[in-house]
């Protein structure tokens, strides 16, 4: 079955304590990327990848890195946590250049204390 | 900037009614609006999709109207559905060169059908 992994689905830490969070797809696709979901602002992307070793900044990147050692896997790291990153975390896959369609992991929900 | 303005936040319809979830945008480069669907604990699916060299798409119960000249796009649920409830984000899709695109999201729309 084609899809996107992410985990863990819930995670819950203190301000200051690194964590990543992992995302793995199965469909050989090129581009990946992150978004954080917040209410009223829908889906803003944080980073994105065009291929293992090409990754850039999307729109709200700070207090984040992310690495892409591999093809299919894309993992999100927070170095140093704050309570502002508190959210609705996804990844996301598409083919080559980020064309048209975007698949969805099933969402990590971080909460920073 | 690109900027892709949703509206309403939420929506509450009666079974069997239309629901209607409005987008506008202003970079004339857009050229792909799809719009996705989220139910809850899920991550956002693709539900349909437009080009702007069309005015409307339809499949199934599920529509868009496409205005290019007021840079405008809706999308239209007949005979709306409880199983329908959830959060609808619109999305424009613009090329950034060298085969990459990039895709913007609407803040999404938050629809709750009642019985």
């Amino acid at each position: 079955e084609a899809q996107v992994t992410q985990n863990p689905r819930y995670l819950i830490t203190v301000t200051g304590k690194k964590l990543t969070v992992t995302c793995s797809q199965n469909m050989n696709h090129e581009y990946m990327s992150w978004y954080r979901q917040d209410p009223g602002l829908g889906l803003r992307q944080i980073y994105y990848s065009m291929n293992v070793e090409v990754t850039d900044k999307g729109d709200v990147p700070e207090g984040y890195k992310v690495s892409r050692k591999e093809k299919r896997n894309f993992p999100l790291i927070l170095e140093s946590p704050s309570p502002n990153q508190t959210s609705l975390y996804f990844c996301a896959s598409s083919p080559y250049g980020g064309t048209t369609e975007a698949f969805f992991g099933q969402g990590t929900r971080l909460t920073v204390v | 900037q690109q900027q892709v303005k949703q509206s309403p936040q939420s929506l509450i319809v009666q079974k069997g009614g239309i629901s209607i979830i409005n987008c506008a945008y202003e970079n004339t480069a857009f050229d792909y609006f799809p719009w996705y669907q989220q139910f809850p604990g899920k991550g956002p699916a693709l539900l349909i999709a437009i080009r702007p060299d069309v005015s409307e798409k339809k499949e199934g119960r599920f529509t868009i109207s496409f205005n290019k000249s007021a840079k405008q796009f809706s999308l239209h649920i007949m005979d709306s559905q409880p199983g329908d409830s959830a959060t609808y984000f619109c999305a424009a899709s613009i090329a950034l060169g060298t085969g990459r695109r990039a895709l913007t999201f609407g803040s999404g729309t938050r629809l709750q059908v009642q019985p």
